[in-house]
């Protein structure tokens, strides 16, 4: 059981440099979602997408951009890395169309910028 | 907007002794509402959910958790703990009829000593 993929698990960037975090789901769920887990902080969302085709922003989307590739896929780009962005990066998907469904989460990114 | 307070970012408890952790949230209108608990290096896993009916909510791994609309609590308990319950417990809530995803709190690590 898949459940959550993200890729990769670890990487280290210089400050500027670009990349983009992979994420994919094989539970067929609808809605799609990438936190950002900083210490003392819990987890706060940069995007959401709730269905295939649309994405929203969260509560801290500077420096950040989505794409829901498909119905199983989302990705994370960080265009100009910066070293605030720092963090590690946690995927979620959640089925049905209401907000008492629980999400499922990956094993997260753990994202360096020097 | 909705918030969540955990009170205590760290508690110890001894091994057998009974495990609180406490979650406050801020909605007037009393919101979904969820604990996960994040083991060293992985993602969050779905302890236990509260949407409506029986106020006393049994999780997984001999948790539960009360919602208490006067008190605008959903605090964590378990009876005895457990070695194994050593981790990062987060409570989270997301808003009836709204977007699905979740607003977190900062996390409480919880400490068994032998």
């Amino acid at each position: 059981n898949a459940g959550v993929t993200q890729t990769p698990k670890f990487q280290v960037l210089k400050t500027g440099q670009s990349m983009t975090l992979q994420c994919a789901q094989d539970m067929n769920h609808n809605s799609m979602y990438w936190y950002r887990q900083d210490p003392g902080m819990g987890l706060r969302l940069i995007y959401y997408s709730a269905s295939e085709g649309t994405t929203d922003k969260g509560e801290v989307p500077n420096g950040y951009n989505v794409s829901r590739l498909n119905k199983r896929e989302f990705s994370l780009r960080l265009e100009s890395a910066a070293p605030s962005q720092t963090s590690v990066y946690f995927c979620a998907s959640s089925g049905g169309h209401d907000s008492n469904q629980p999400q499922h989460f990956g094993d997260g990114t753990r994202l360096s910028i020097l | 907007a909705q918030s969540v307070t955990q009170l205590g970012s760290h508690v110890s408890v001894s091994e057998g002794a009974l495990v609180l952790l406490r979650c406050n949230y801020s909605s007037s209108v009393p919101p979904y509402l969820f604990w996960y608990v994040q083991y060293p290096n992985q993602g969050l896993q779905l302890l236990l959910k509260y949407t409506t009916g029986a106020t006393l909510v049994k999780g997984i791994n001999g948790f539960e958790a009360e919602f208490k609309k006067s008190e605008t609590s959903f605090h964590l308990t378990k009876p005895s703990a457990h070695m194994s319950d050593a981790a990062e417990y987060f409570c989270a809530v997301s808003d009836k009829g709204g977007r699905r995803a979740l607003t977190f709190g900062s996390g409480t690590r919880l400490q068994v000593q032998p």
